[in-house]
C-alpha cells in the first residue's frame, strides 16, 4: 500500500530564515505530487504540483519554491521566510482524480 | 474568485441525526467531486467521490448527491456519530491537461456532532 511521509511535524522559524520541508511517497511510481497550505481559517491552497522529476508548476507567486529531485521526493523551500508563510503545509500524491495527503507540517514563523 | 464554495463554516448536529454538508461550484468544467475529512493537526483523508456522470454515490453512512444543473453537491451522513466531528472539505477536479489532475478545495465546514 502507499504511504506518504512528511517532516518535520512542527517547525518554529524566525522571519528571514530559510525553510526546507520534505515529503516522500512509498508504494507507487511516478506519482503526481502536490504541496498545499492551509492558513488559519482558510481552505486548502494549492502551492505547487509536479507530474515528474524536475517538473514543477507553481500556482501562487510567492517566496516559496519546490523541487522534485527524485521520483518519490518532493521538497518545499524558501530562502527567507515571511510572517505570512505561517500555516499548515500538506503534501499529497495523486492517483488520477483522487489525492492522498500526508500528516502535514505546522510552520510558525515568528 | 472562489470556484468551490462551502457557505456554512460550521454545523452542529445531534448524534444519530442526519448531517448535510453543502457545496456549490461555479466552474462548469469540473467533472469529478470529492469530500475529505480533516481532524486538527492531521492531513485530510479521502471520504467519498462522485463523477459528473452520476447523481448519487453511497458508501456506508456517507452519501454524496450531485445536482449538475444547480452546480451543487451535498454530503449526507446518516446516522451522525461523535467521531464524525471534523472539518469537511469539498473538492472538485477538471483535468487541466498534462495529467496533473488538480483539485480545487472549498474552505471547509466544521461539523460538530453532539452526543
Amino acid at each position: 500500500s502507499q504511504t506518504i511521509h512528511q517532516w518535520p511535524a512542527t517547525l518554529v522559524q524566525p522571519v528571514g530564515s530559510p525553510l526546507s520541508l520534505e515529503c516522500t511517497v512509498e508504494g507507487t511510481s511516478n506519482p503526481n505530487l502536490y504541496w498545499y497550505r492551509q492558513a488559519a481559517g482558510r481552505g486548502l491552497q494549492l502551492l505547487f504540483y509536479s507530474v515528474g522529476i524536475g517538473q514543477i508548476s507553481s500556482e501562487v507567486p510567492q517566496n516559496l519554491s519546490a523541487s522534485r529531485p527524485q521520483d518519490r521526493q518532493f521538497i518545499l523551500s524558501s530562502k527567507k521566510l515571511l510572517l505570512s508563510d505561517s500555516g499548515f503545509y500538506l503534501c499529497a500524491w495523486g492517483d488520477r482524480n483522487e489525492q492522498y495527503f500526508g500528516p502535514g507540517t505546522r510552520l510558525t514563523v515568528t | 474568485d472562489q470556484q468551490v464554495k462551502q457557505n456554512s463554516p460550521s454545523l452542529s448536529v445531534q448524534e444519530g441525526r442526519i448531517s448535510i454538508l453543502n457545496c456549490d461550484y461555479t466552474n462548469s468544467m469540473f467533472d469529478y467531486f470529492l469530500w475529505y475529512k480533516k481532524y486538527p493537526a492531521e492531513g485530510p483523508t479521502f471520504l467519498i467521490s462522485i463523477s459528473s456522470i452520476k447523481d448519487k454515490n453511497e458508501d456506508g453512512r456517507f452519501t454524496v448527491f450531485l445536482n449538475k444543473s444547480a452546480k451543487h453537491l451535498s454530503l449526507h451522513i446518516v446516522p451522525s456519530q461523535p467521531g464524525d466531528s471534523a472539518v469537511y472539505f469539498c473538492a472538485a477536479s477538471a483535468n487541466s491537461g498534462a495529467g496533473s489532475y488538480q483539485l480545487t478545495f472549498g474552505k471547509g465546514t466544521k461539523l460538530s456532532v453532539i452526543p
